[in-house]
């Protein structure tokens, strides 16, 4: 199985809204609405921020949304704080009762 | 509160087998709400999936991995367990232990993770 693709990196200054794209095929993202995000400090273990597409966790900020469409999900950041640099990973089911992972998006807040 | 915690060598030589145990506190292993996985990751690198179990021994895996791993779990001790063998360099990287819900037949997210355990594969 092939991993989804995410940037490598995309970046923002505080205040602004950036969107991180999650892009799989039918068989994963396409297929299913169990997308989720987490959010992974450096030296920190990985954090979900968002599951089944656009549910949050209790406790994660609504600053943090999710949305699929197609093939292709996304997580977006709104009011962008520098707590929120870190870097970001996308998961998805799949057709074949396995997981994968995005490669992963560095967030830059500038 | 949830804890897990990932234990076992942090050298292995390469085309030995890579052991680690992770212990569950705060809950129960064998509620019928979760599956229990492994996930790892190199050095300055991302996220790989392993494989998850649940409580009743149903394991699935990473189809590039599949050969080599095998997932267990003692539900006696709370605890589940990753081996990987014929390990190279490749193989370096923190592993980490999470529970994972399920729907239905499909395992989805990790909703609490250990804090790691770097296993480095060298002679």
């Amino acid at each position: 199985q092939s991993a989804l693709t995410q940037p490598a990196s995309v970046s923002g200054s505080p205040g602004q809204s950036i969107t991180i794209s999650c892009t799989g095929i039918r068989g994963d993202v396409g297929g299913y609405n169990y997308v989720s995000w987490y959010q992974q400090h450096p030296g920190k273990a990985p954090k979900i921020m968002i599951y089944d597409v656009s549910d949050r966790p209790s406790g994660v900020s609504n600053r943090f949304s999710g949305s699929k469409s197609g093939n292709t999900a996304s997580l977006t950041i709104s009011g962008l704080q520098a707590e929120d640099e870190a870097d970001y990973y996308c998961t998805s089911n799949t057709s074949n009762s396995t997981l994968v992972f995005g490669g992963g998006t560095k967030l830059t807040v500038l | 509160q949830l804890q897990l915690q990932e234990s076992g060598p942090g050298l292995v030589k390469p085309s030995e087998t890579l052991s680690l145990t992770c212990t569950v506190s705060g809950g129960s292993i064998s509620s019928s709400s979760y599956y229990w996985g492994w996930i790892r990751q190199p050095p300055g690198k991302g996220l790989e999936w392993i494989g998850s179990i649940y409580y009743s021994g149903t394991t699935y895996y990473n189809p590039s991995l599949k050969s080599r791993v095998t997932i267990s779990v003692d539900t006696s001790k709370n605890q589940f367990s990753l081996k990987l063998s014929s390990v190279t360099a490749a193989d370096t990287a923190l592993y980490y232990c999470a529970r994972q819900v399920h729907i239905a037949v499909f395992i989805a997210h990790f909703d609490y993770w250990g804090q790691g355990t770097l296993v480095t594969v060298s002679s």
